[in-house]
């Protein structure tokens, strides 16, 4: 089945500097990645995802890139506030016929004032 | 519109013990699933169905069961809790294809 690494595992910015997140994943057939947010006590939330035929999708402060080569998708967020703060999940979605999110195990994310 | 619904909110379970979590949407959503979470582990599928009487097995499946009755309902049964069973669980649905996936608000579980 698909296997999705996510790295680093924590991160810690000053507020107004760029976050950088990174995903690997494993099955060559998967064709959509989402990220999510979880803030403390809360449900994940998306915030962006990207599809296979797309290298780059921005939203605001937000974007993400995928590299089918190599396999990898990365989230970049620029211009960090304290309300980044929050853990970051990806996932990757299989290819036709499959129904199934795999998540990376978590980035969490602090932006210090 | 309520997005997904799960209850109970807490529960604190002796091992042993059996329940039922509620999982409920009303956006007409084929796909559910249902993950565990735990710190550092991220979210595990447990099960999933892609529609009315069609359930399969995520990673995680042991100790649980599950049932589609309908479309809007999803319940995750713990036959005989576990301490490792403790955990946050969430509930999700999705359109199929590639499109968002909505959690309901999760059930934190304790299992002693």
């Amino acid at each position: 089945g698909e296997n999705v690494e996510q790295h680093p595992s924590t991160l810690s910015v000053q507020e107004g500097d760029s976050a950088v997140i990174k995903c690997t994943y494993s099955d060559s057939a998967s064709n959509y990645f989402p990220w999510y947010k979880q803030e403390l006590g809360k449900r994940p939330q998306l915030i962006i995802d990207i599809r296979s035929n797309v290298g780059e999708k921005k939203d605001q402060r937000i974007a993400v890139t995928l590299n089918k080569t190599a396999k990898h998708f990365s989230l970049h967020i620029t211009e960090t506030q304290p309300e980044d703060s929050a853990v970051y999940f990806c996932a990757a979605k299989g290819g036709a016929g499959s129904y199934q999110l795999t998540f990376g195990k978590g980035t969490k994310l602090s932006v210090i004032p | 519109n309520a997005g997904v619904t799960q209850t109970p909110k807490f529960q604190v379970l002796k091992t042993g013990q059996s329940m039922t979590l509620q999982c409920a949407q009303d956006m007409n959503h084929e796909y559910m699933s249902w993950y565990r979470q735990d710190p550092g582990m991220g979210l595990r599928l447990i099960h999933y169905s892609v529609g009315a009487g069609i359930t399969d097995q995520g990673e995680v499946p042991n100790g649980y069961n599950v049932s589609r009755s309908t479309t809007e309902d999803f319940p995750l049964r713990l036959l005989s809790a576990a301490p490792s069973q403790t955990s946050v669980y969430f509930c999700a649905s999705s359109y199929p294809g590639n499109t968002e996936a909505f959690f309901g608000q999760g059930t934190r579980l304790t299992v002693v």
